[in-house]
């Protein structure tokens, strides 16, 4: 079963915006519009973001958004703020199950 | 609120069975297409989806850990269990339990339960796999 591929980093300053790539294949990103997205502080545990590749749950910020295009769905975090660095994982449904990204650590500058 | 919250040994010894306990509250876990699940994360590395219930005759398993893995329902008891089997020092790592909303896709007119989201998590527990 494969891992999705994200970048294992990325970085910006407070105020602008980043965006992490999740790339998959046929079998899964690319077949169906069932792409999640976690946050994850140090010592906790995970919090959904983004599910259904652009839906946000209550109560998640109008900074966050998800997209896709072909086998890669994105995050895109506006207006960076310090709380925002974390580890970022994507997650997708790969027929019956699902599989996750490799995670990605955001640094806030 | 749905809560979950996992409970099992901290320190398992190689070849032997891991059992973990999940224990919820906030909604049925007989509501039809509702998911309980384990995931795992290694010590600084990535996410894994190992098992997920929805009912007696429709569970999903991570297709490499599958010989593995059984995972049951104790509805009385608000609880879904966890058994992986000939534990090794590769499955040290956090296992959380994860909660799936109702969510459905249609095959053939039939409507199958389908994982697009795990919204509620435990707070996970540790286990180390050592001698």
């Amino acid at each position: 079963q494969s891992v999705l591929t994200q970048p294992a980093s990325v970085s910006g300053s407070p105020g602008q915006s980043i965006t992490i790539s999740c790339t998959g294949s046929n079998r899964d990103v690319g077949t169906y519009d069932y792409v999640s997205w976690y946050q994850q502080h140090p010592g906790k545990a995970p919090k959904v973001l983004i599910y259904d590749v652009n839906k946000r749950p209550s109560g998640i910020s109008t900074r966050v958004s998800g997209s896709k295009s072909g086998n890669t769905a994105s995050l895109t975090i506006s207006g960076l703020q310090a709380e925002d660095e974390a580890d970022y994982f994507c997650c997708a449904y790969a027929g019956a199950f699902v599989i996750f990204g490799g995670g990605t650590k955001l640094t806030v500058l | 609120q749905i809560t979950l919250k996992e409970s099992g040994p901290t320190l398992v010894k190689p070849t032997q069975t891991l059992t973990l306990t999940c224990t919820f509250s906030g909604f049925s876990g007989s509501t039809s297409g509702v998911g309980v699940g384990w995931v795992r994360q290694p010590p600084g590395k990535a996410l894994e989806g190992l098992a997920l219930f929805y009912r007696d005759d429709d569970k999903r398993f991570r297709p490499s850990l599958r010989s593995r893995l059984t995972i049951t329902r104790d509805t009385s008891r608000n609880q879904v269990v966890l058994t992986m089997t000939n534990m090794d020092p590769v499955d040290t790592a956090t296992y959380y339990c994860v909660h799936a909303p109702i969510f459905y896709e249609y095959v053939r007119g039939r409507p199958i339960p389908l994982p697009n989201v795990f919204d509620v998590w435990g707070q996970g527990t540790m286990v180390t796999v050592s001698s």
